[in-house]
């Protein structure tokens, strides 16, 4: 099973709104990632998690949360968010070490805050 | 802050001829890798060239890594129209950070 699955593919929420974006893999990865992208833009670096425990937080705002409950699932809790938040948020996952950094992507959730 | 910068931004050749896109970074790197992303889906892994690596293949792709000049070029050989799509290399500065930031991307459309 090389999949990571996220879900919702596409949410709408309003800027009062508290929502959670989810990711699963079920390969072993023990390093876990949040990336948003805007349109014709590349992928912006969010969060790293290894081995459960938060890595690298971007300087992302804290209306943006994100939770690694388990080694194979990576949630983002949203709320209070801005129109401009509004892109595709997308989860990745890779090997630790002895691996080939190879990130493997989700399909994405596509968010577009009112 | 993006690591790469990419060129051409967008690339537009005839199926059969061979694409090139390149990559400049500014800091230096463990290793580089190139993604592509088809419109509006997750990105797919290609190819990973270390740093002491110069050159690399993999069927119809061939990477160049020059690390004095911070630059890297993959090469599309022989392309098809589903070889449409965003290309963007992505690097790690410093083994075990896994910290990989994107470069600009090139949107490469192949015309049947």
């Amino acid at each position: 099973d090389t999949e990571v699955t996220q879900t919702p593919k596409h949410l709408v929420m309003g800027m009062t709104n508290k929502k959670s974006l989810k990711c699963e893999q079920h390969m072993g990865h023990r390093a876990m990632y949040w990336y948003k992208q805007k349109a014709k833009k590349p992928p912006e670096l969010m969060f790293v998690y290894s081995y459960e425990k938060l890595s690298i937080n971007e300087s992302v705002p804290s209306r943006f949360s994100p939770e690694c409950p388990n080694s194979s699932l990576l949630n983002l809790h949203l709320h209070a968010l801005q129109p401009e938040d509004s892109a595709l948020y997308l989860c990745a996952s890779s090997r630790i070490g002895g691996g080939t950094g190879e990130l493997f992507f989700g399909e994405g959730s596509r968010l577009t805050v009112l | 802050s993006q690591q790469g910068e990419e060129d051409p931004q967008a690339l537009s050749i005839q199926e059969g001829e061979n694409a090139t896109m390149n990559c400049s970074y500014k800091t230096s790197i463990n290793n580089l890798q190139w993604y592509r992303q088809n419109s509006g889906r997750g990105l797919v892994h290609l190819i990973l060239i270390r740093s002491n690596e110069r050159e690399k293949h993999s069927g119809r792709l061939r990477v160049t890594l020059d690390t004095s000049k911070k630059s890297s070029s993959l090469l599309i050989t022989a392309s098809r129209a589903a070889d449409t799509a965003s290309y963007f290399c992505a690097t790690d500065r410093t083994s075990g950070t896994y910290k990989y930031i994107f470069g600009t991307g090139t949107r490469l459309k192949v015309l049947a």
